[in-house]
């Protein structure tokens, strides 16, 4: 079982629609979770953090944490076409080390 | 905030001949610098972790004598494919920590290379 897991998509949706992207992952000792954009041949920037369980906002991005069935969600609203990227789940370990998932794929569509 | 610069942003080159891709942190001192290693519609791959002043650490499975790996300056790691064969043709990428972890990583802008 890789420890965090992805649906890599594609997904498209149209544009203003709300997103949904999921991870889970195996690791308890994961603390806290990161999500990053990565445009098409572009490093991966970062997207939000979050430490706990719980939600967290930013602007129209949602992290949001279930620590108990090791689930992590983002959530997008009013989605742009600027949004079409692959969006990354990233735990660090405790070496500091960020294990990525797969990545999903979205596309939004004008 | 903190900047990774990535030289080249794209190189190819001929089978048998080695290629050095750089990376400077411009506004931090990046002690350690990971490398990923990215193939098309994959996650990225971490291949190697570089600590200033001393040997990287190779993930399993990563050729240490293919991938040769400096990290000579607290602002400069660098990341030689040597003999280079159509197979290393991929996407690199590399990242250093920014500030503590909590803060995330910075990524270079990613090196594709093209193997001949």
């Amino acid at each position: 079982q890789k420890e965090v897991e992805q649906d890599p998509g594609p997904l498209s949706v149209p544009e203003g629609a709300i997103v949904s992207l999921n991870c889970t992952y195996s690791n308890s000792a994961f603390q806290y979770f990161m999500w990053y954009r990565q445009y098409s041949r572009k490093g991966p920037e970062l997207l939000m953090y979050t430490y706990s369980s719980g939600n967290k906002e930013d602007g129209r991005f949602t992290a949001q944490v279930d620590k108990s069935s090791k689930y992590i969600s983002l959530f997008i609203r009013d989605s742009q076409p600027s949004d079409s990227a692959t969006y990354l789940c990233a735990p660090p370990d405790l070496n500091e080390k960020l294990t990525f998932g797969t990545g999903t794929r979205l596309t939004i569509i004008p | 905030g903190a900047v990774v610069s990535q030289h080249p942003s794209w190189v190819i080159c001929k089978s048998g001949t080695s290629v050095k891709i750089e990376c400077r942190s411009l506004d931090f001192q990046a002690t350690t610098m990971f490398w990923y290693r990215q193939f098309p519609k994959q996650s990225l791959m971490l291949m190697a972790t570089s600590n200033e002043g001393s040997k990287a650490t190779y993930e399993q499975g990563v050729e240490k004598d293919k991938f040769l790996i400096n990290h000579a300056s607290l602002t400069l790691s660098t990341l030689t494919v040597t003999s280079a064969h159509p197979e290393d043709s991929s996407f690199y990428i590399c990242s250093a920590p920014a500030g503590t972890g909590l803060y995330g990583y910075t990524f270079g802008s990613g090196t594709r290379l093209t193997v001949v």
